[in-house]
């Protein structure tokens, strides 16, 4: 148990769907993040909160849509997707400032996209 | 720019076999450098880290030490179990800005009994 939890673990969506990823963290952390997991590729790291303001976004698509309503909670918003997007989508949280740089990873979002 | 290289997989061992998966980076400064597990199905784990040169990170029978002078963070494991089937990432943390991790792409391990 890590203090990250995602849901749902599995979504299988159609390309006109819209739907939401949920990522909380119970680690008191002040940042959190996105990343992609797409087979034979590195890690992507798409989205970052910190103190619930997004401070970095590398050139995501549009149709990706992140919202951070609280320190504990980030949201992923999902609407017309492509193929390509399916991945596995990981959520993570970490304690910035005072060299606490570790990131704490949630189980992941298994996502297909039909 | 910062990078972390990690040699190829898979790496298939017996039980009981000494393991070693290579790490080598590029930086600026002196970076955290971090190993991650991602058993299947399951998202990243932290294994252990090191923050300064000549630290040692161990977790679990896993080891690794920073080595400033050859820039490398040697992922090490005396006796490997079949739970230990998994991918290993190695990683950093740049020193411009605390919130990003650069991954390597990972070693697929596969213990067999």
């Amino acid at each position: 148990e890590t203090g990250v939890t995602q849901t749902p673990r599995h979504l299988v969506m159609g390309m006109t769907n819209k739907k939401s990823l949920k990522c909380e963290q119970h680690l008191g952390h002040n940042a959190m993040y996105w990343y992609k997991q797409s087979a034979k590729k590195p890690l992507e790291l798409m989205f970052v909160y910190s103190l619930e303001e997004r401070v970095e976004n590398n050139s995501v698509p549009s149709r990706f849509s992140p919202e951070c309503p609280n320190s504990s909670h980030l949201f992923l918003h999902l609407h017309t997707l492509q193929p390509e997007d399916s991945a596995l989508y990981l959520c993570a949280s970490s304690q910035v400032g005072e060299g606490q740089e570790t990131q704490y990873f949630g189980p992941g979002t298994r996502l297909l996209v039909l | 720019g910062d990078s972390v290289t990690q040699m190829e997989g898979p790496v298939t061992l017996s039980e009981e076999a000494f393991l070693t998966i290579n790490c080598t980076y590029t930086a600026t400064g002196y970076p955290s450098l971090f190993w991650y597990v991602q058993y299947p199905g399951e998202g990243l784990q932290l294994l252990l880290k090191a923050t300064k040169a000549d630290d040692k990170g161990s977790n679990k029978g896993f080891e690794a030490t920073y080595r400033k002078e050859t820039t490398s963070f040697h992922l090490e494991k005396g006796s490997v179990q079949v739970s230990d089937s998994a991918v290993y990432f190695c990683a950093l943390s740049r020193m411009d800005s605390s919130y990003k991790l650069i991954f390597g792409s990972g070693t697929r391990l596969l213990v067999r009994p």
